[in-house]
């Protein structure tokens, strides 16, 4: 099966920058994607990594290395209105998408 | 515009009393996905179908049925919701699966918050 691992939380101050970790342990890798989730809201698609590297989509970029299980999400000029979960995912199958635990990112003044 | 429509966005109900969350997409999607999310906790799928093909979760309790009468609609029936079903429940579609690339993202509604009281 398939499982990933994340910080729980994350404490950061508005305009500074912030990566949140993730590592897997997959039977098969297709690619780690990352998904935002607000409070009482729903979870939204923010990039995904097939190839080790960084991909980067304004102020957020997502890396990959492939050889360490290990990716990450780096956000660049806090804002508050990031603050909200975090999810990092895996197929587990052709349809099934399995997520992390989530990281709680919260955003100070 | 929503392209992944829940209804009702919040539910009330009584112990046991069968409760049916509904899901329309105009996305045109394949596979359509029930997940159940409880605070602070990752999103948990419950079953997903593709076109007609029903796909349960193992860990997916009987409680939990589900029915995709055409491609656009997708309903979640709790027979006897206990006070440990209470969670908000997620529907999602992706195109043709989750292996193929960023195009083949998930794409998930608002959610249905379901009390049980």
């Amino acid at each position: 099966g398939q499982s990933l691992e994340q910080p729980s939380e994350v404490t950061a101050v508005e305009g500074a920058i912030v990566q949140i970790n993730c590592t897997y342990q997959t039977s098969g890798f297709y690619g780690l994607s990352w998904y935002q989730q607000h409070d009482g809201g729903a979870p939204t698609f923010l990039s995904y990594n097939a190839l080790d590297g960084l991909e980067e989509t304004g102020r957020f970029s997502s890396f990959l290395s492939r050889s360490d299980s290990y990716g990450y999400l780096l956000l660049q000029e806090l804002q508050m209105k990031d603050s909200a979960s975090y999810f990092c995912a895996v197929p587990d199958s052709s349809y099934k998408l399995i997520f992390g635990s989530g990281t709680r990112l919260l955003v100070r003044p | 515009d929503a392209m992944v429509i829940q209804n009702p966005r919040y539910q009330v109900t009584q112990f046991g009393k069968p409760v049916t969350l509904s899901c329309s997409q105009t996305l045109n999607h394949n596979v359509m996905y029930w997940y159940q999310q409880k605070s602070s906790q990752a999103p948990k799928l419950l079953f997903h179908y593709y076109d007609k093909d029903f796909n349960n979760e193992a860990d997916t309790p009987d409680n939990f049925q589900s029915r995709r009468p055409n491609t656009s609609f997708c309903f979640l029936d709790i027979r006897s919701p206990g006070l440990g079903d209470a969670a908000m429940y997620l529907c999602a579609t992706s195109r043709d699966g989750v292996r193929t690339g960023a195009e083949d993202t998930i794409y998930f509604g608002e959610g249905s918050w379901l009390t049980v009281v």
